[in-house]
């Protein structure tokens, strides 16, 4: 069974890139690798989704090795806005498995 | 307007009280998830529906039961509740598509057992 491992915390400073990495090793082949944003008292919010190499949206990218055994969220140029915690989630039609989340406090 | 809304936003309630937390959303999504997440915010999948039918059904005591009465409301009757019920419940909804694990979550059902 997958499970997903995170950093606890990560500090940066405003208008830095951060780059918060999620281990899966076990991730089926069926399975993507989704990320979400949690503030608090709030439900979590998508961000992006992955299967395979890289995806980028307007808010993040998502890198992703040939191997699949991790997966990296990248935040361009964060912001005090972007404190929250986030979660990485391997998932198919009948598993969802979210991380243990990674806390960002983004400092002035 | 709310996408995906639940009731109540708080519920209190003593041991071995039985109660219900709503669900709808409103977004035409045919899969709908309850997660509990604890004091330690660990997030986890309880059940997911999908056009009325339990897809997953996670390991959670027979006493937690969803009823999908239509594809728009997923509720969540929890029996007998215990002093480890107490967190915080999420509803969520999808479609499947290009993203097809992207859930939309409702605000949360913060449940304390006294």
């Amino acid at each position: 069974l997958a499970k997903t491992t995170q950093p606890i915390s990560m500090d940066s400073y405003e208008g830095q890139e951060v780059n918060i990495t999620c281990s899966h090793n076990n991730i089926a082949t069926n399975d993507y690798i989704t990320w979400y944003q949690q503030f608090p008292s709030q439900g979590p919010r998508f961000i992006i989704q992955g299967y395979k190499t890289k995806v980028t949206n307007e808010v993040a990218s998502l890198f992703i090795p040939a191997d699949r055994k991790s997966s990296t969220l990248s935040l361009p140029r964060v912001s005090l806005s972007d404190t929250a915690v986030y979660y990485c989630l391997v998932c198919n039609t009948d598993k969802l498995i979210f991380g243990t989340g990674t806390r960002l406090q983004v400092f002035p | 307007d709310t996408a995906v809304s639940q009731t109540p936003k708080y519920l209190v309630t003593q041991m071995g009280n039985d109660k219900s937390i709503k669900c709808e959303q409103n977004l035409g999504h045919d899969t709908m998830y309850w997660y509990k997440q604890d004091s330690k915010k660990f997030l986890k999948i309880m059940f997911s529906y999908n056009n009325k039918e339990l897809i997953i059904n996670e390991t959670v005591p027979n006493r937690f039961s969803p009823k999908s009465p239509d594809k728009a409301h997923l509720n969540l009757h929890i029996n007998s509740l215990e002093l480890g019920d107490s967190a915080v419940y999420f509803c969520a909804s999808s479609r499947i598509g290009t993203e097809p694990y992207e859930q939309y979550f409702g605000p949360g059902t913060r449940l304390t057992v006294t």
